[in-house]
């Protein structure tokens, strides 16, 4: 069964302190891996998306790595801030006109 | 960059009545639309695939007459709840990719609508 398996389920850091989230995925053949920031009541911002070729991919402060021999993924925040407070999803897509297999996502809070 | 429009952004309506939310992607064309629905701290569940032109794919367990998908252009989905009731309220998202894009270029979402139903 095609899974993605998100950790730790929610985390509390510093302000400016770096962070990285872990994605576990069963889905096959894989396409490709996205990572999406998800504002409390609104909708996923797409983040990164990674082929089966890619190992890594920077946007900004957000650098995600892919590890398709193992099937992990993980997603560093690099000197976090108070805006960065979302849910990052976690999503894989399969090879064909598949549905988009979902992360239950990582509850991120930045404090002062 | 791509603009999905979800409208409207919250609705509350009472027990029976019925719902329409609607999709538009604003700077592009999309042929296919997804509506989700998300639970608080789930993840985001596929209901259906939106084909603009023909009928709407379902996912097992969405009922199709409850769940009205309508996407009669290349730019508009709409996402009716029929006779809405309380277990019918959670966030329903809609999403599009460009027409033409492979399965590898970003979706883009709308900003959800927050059902309520009394």
């Amino acid at each position: 069964k095609n899974q993605v398996e998100q950790s730790p389920q929610s985390l509390i850091i510093l302000e400016g302190k770096n962070c990285t989230l872990q994605c576990n995925y069963t889905v096959s053949p894989f396409s490709n891996l996205r990572w999406y920031k998800q504002d409390t009541g609104r909708g996923p911002v797409s983040l990164t998306i990674m082929t089966f070729s890619e190992n890594t991919k920077s946007n900004g402060r957000y650098t995600a790595t892919l590890d398709a021999d193992t099937k992990q993924s993980s997603l560093h925040i690099t000197a976090s801030q108070l805006s960065d407070s979302a849910s990052y999803i976690c999503v894989v897509s399969a090879k064909g006109n598949t549905p988009l297999v979902f992360g239950k996502g990582t509850r991120l809070s930045v404090i002062a | 960059g791509a603009v999905v429009s979800q409208h409207p952004s919250r609705v509350i309506c009472k027990s029976g009545t019925s719902v329409k939310i609607e999709c538009r992607s604003l700077d592009f064309q999309a042929t296919t639309m997804f509506w989700y629905r998300q639970f608080p701290k789930q993840s985001l569940m596929l209901m259906a695939t939106s084909n603009e032109g023909s009928k709407a794919t379902y996912e097992q367990g969405v009922e199709k007459d409850k769940f009205l998908i309508n996407h009669a252009s290349l730019t508009l989905s709409t996402l009716t709840v029929t006779s809405a009731h309380p277990e019918d309220s959670s966030f329903y998202i809609c999403s599009a990719r460009e027409s033409g894009h492979s399965y590898n270029s970003p979706l883009h979402f709308g900003n959800g609508t927050r059902l309520t139903v009394t």
